[in-house]
């Protein structure tokens, strides 16, 4: 049973440009959240996205956006980069979107900016 | 404003020296607690969920604890290969999805 997998696993980046990340959610989960971790903290959530739909969004700018398609993967991009993106991103799903099923990591997308 | 801390942020233990790992919590009302492992390079791997206080969850040498203002990971006997960060996270109630997770407490155990 393949857990949440991410792509790509590593990404080099200058500033100014824009970067897309991908996420499939583990078998039967239909909810999808992204957080961003900067190195020594703990994960800082962006947004959920749950029946193609983004349902809350922490406090994140407008150049973070995402995506979640039919099939309950889902993208997240970033335009116009700054320095300060560089950082893990990781994507967590869940099952069932109304529960308090526990949320599970995939092993994230090291970005960095040059 | 929700906010969960953790302390220490590090410790250094003998393999066999038994500890416990503290996460405060404060926030509107809680829904869940979540304990998670994570291993340099790797995503957060999930452990435990408690829901209301005085909940305990064990699994081989942890074992979680909950009461109204804090949670605790106490570590029985640890070995090498528990070595890792720990964090915890809380889910407030009022309609958020969002987990606050704390800074983590990174933990090595020494043989």
């Amino acid at each position: 049973d393949a857990g949440v997998t991410q792509s790509p696993t590593h990404l080099i980046k200058t500033r100014g440009q824009q970067v897309t990340l991908r996420c499939s959610p583990k078998s039967g989960h239909d909810t999808v959240s992204w957080y961003q971790q900067a190195l020594g903290q703990g994960p800082q959530f962006i947004f959920q996205y749950y029946e193609e739909e983004e349902r809350q969004r922490g406090n994140f700018p407008d150049r973070f956006s995402g995506h979640q398609f039919p099939n309950y993967s889902s993208e997240l991009n970033v335009n116009a980069l700054l320095l300060g993106d560089s950082a893990l991103y990781l994507c967590a799903s869940s099952a069932q979107g109304n529960s308090n099923q526990p949320q599970h990591f995939g092993d994230g997308t090291r970005l960095s900016i040059l | 404003e929700d906010q969960v801390t953790q302390s220490p942020e590090a410790l250094r233990l003998q393999e066999g020296e038994s500890s416990s790992l503290n996460c405060s919590y404060t926030v509107s009302g809680l829904r869940g607690l979540f304990w998670y492992r994570q291993d340099p390079g790797k995503g957060p791997e999930f452990l435990f969920t408690l829901y209301s206080a005085g909940e305990e969850k064990e699994k081989e040498r942890l074992k979680a604890t909950l009461t109204k203002k804090e949670s605790f990971l106490h570590i029985t006997a640890p070995k090498p290969e528990d070595s890792a960060t720990y964090l915890c996270a809380a889910r407030p109630t009022s309609g958020t999805y969002k987990y606050i997770f704390g800074t983590g407490t990174r933990l090595k155990v020494l043989a």
